[in-house]
Formats: C-alpha cells, structure tokens, sequence
C-alpha cells in the first residue's frame, strides 16, 4: 500500500521568513495530494490541494510543487505570521471511485512561527 | 459550510467498557472515514464506508466496529476499551463525486483507565 514519509518533524521560523514541508510517497498511482492544517483543538482542514496533471499550486502565501518523477511534493508558505503555527499534514491517495478517498497522511509537522 | 459534527470532544471510559463514538454530517456526503491520530504516527485509517450499512476496513482495524445506519451517521465502536486505545479520534467525510476532499470533525479524545 502506500506509504507517506513527511520531514521535517518539527520547524521553528521567524516571523516573515519561509517555511518549507516536504513529503515523498511510494504508490506511483497516487495522484491526489492534499494537505491539512490542523490548529490546537481543531480537527483538520484542509489549505491546498494538488492533483497529478499539474506541478505547482499556489494560493496567496502558500504554495504546493509536484515531483511525480521523484514522487514527491512539498509545501512552502512565505512571509509566515504567528498565526501559521499549526500541525501540517500532507496526504496522498488514489483518486478514483474504487478507492473511495481513501487518503495515507504523513506524520506531521510542527510549524511553530515566533515573532 | 460543511459541517462534521463529533459527540463528545473529551472521553473517559473503563478498561473492558463498550465505547460508542459518534459522527453526524450534514452536507449529504457518501464517503465517511473514522481515523485514530497519535504522535508521531500522523493519521491512520480505522474503518471507513462509502455507502449505508457499508464498511471497509483501513489499516488499523483491530478492536474497532462501525455502523452506518443513515447516510449523516457513522459511529466508532470500540468492544472492549483497552488502554492502548487511548487516542484522538477524527471522522470525516467526503462526496464521492471528487472522493478525496475530506472534511474533518474536531475530534474526540478518549482515554481509557
């Protein structure tokens, strides 16, 4: 099955410095690759998304790349502020119907953002 | 918005009790997914149906039922609590039109004594 490997565990930044989260994957069929912000307390939501037809995505400070051939994707998210500190999960799945959504998340990672 | 609606935010139940962890959704979704979070070991799958009175097992399905009786309703079952079952627990769903974009409930923490 798949398999999901997220580095680093935890990463400190100043405030207005970037943040870079990186994951690999070991099912070359993946080709959905979430990730979630999960903030203390919270369930986690979902911040950008990216699918296998394209390479990168972005929205307003954060960004996600695809590197289908190396099978791996990251996150970064520029100028952070305090309120980007949070657990970042990243996702990957088979995305058809047989495989009902099933998503394989990484370990995490602890973004802490310091003034 | 959509909404996952968890029953309880905090847990504490008895080794050996019957555990009943409920998740109601309101946006018609067909996919719902029971996940267990622990340090360090991200997110695992525990169960997950794709249609009433259907289940699938994820992969960590030891020591856990489900039931899906209405389409809104997933609940988490665990037989008899053990302490190693101490965790958070989050459902989600999502439609299966896309089938991959899942909403999160704000999850349960149980802990078992």
């Amino acid at each position: 099955g798949e398999n999901v490997e997220q580095h680093p565990s935890t990463l400190s930044v100043q405030e207005g410095d970037s943040a870079v989260i990186k994951c690999t994957y070991s099912d070359s069929a993946s080709n959905y690759f979430p990730w979630y912000k999960q903030e203390l307390g919270k369930g986690p939501q979902l911040i950008i998304d990216i699918r296998s037809n394209v390479g990168e995505k972005k929205d307003q400070r954060i960004a996600v790349t695809l590197n289908k051939t190396a099978k791996h994707f990251s996150l970064h998210i520029t100028e952070t502020q305090p309120e980007d500190s949070a657990v970042y999960f990243c996702a990957a799945s088979i995305g058809t119907t047989d495989s009902w959504g099933k998503l394989q998340f990484g370990a995490g990672t602890q973004v802490v953002v310091t003034p | 918005d959509v909404k996952v609606t968890q029953s309880s935010r905090y847990l504490v139940k008895r080794t050996g009790e019957k555990v009943f962890l409920e998740c109601v959704q309101d946006m018609d979704h067909e996919n719902m997914f029971w996940y267990r979070q622990d340090p360090g070991l991200g997110l695992r799958l525990i169960y997950f149906s794709y249609d009433v009175k259907m289940k699938e097992k994820g992969d960590i399905p030891e020591g856990y039922s489900v039931s899906r009786e209405k389409k809104e309703r997933f609940s988490l079952i665990l037989e008899s609590a053990s302490t190693n079952q101490t965790s958070m627990y989050l459902c989600a769903s999502s439609t299966r039109v896309t089938g991959v974009d899942a909403f999160f409930g704000q999850g349960t923490r149980l802990t078992v004594v």
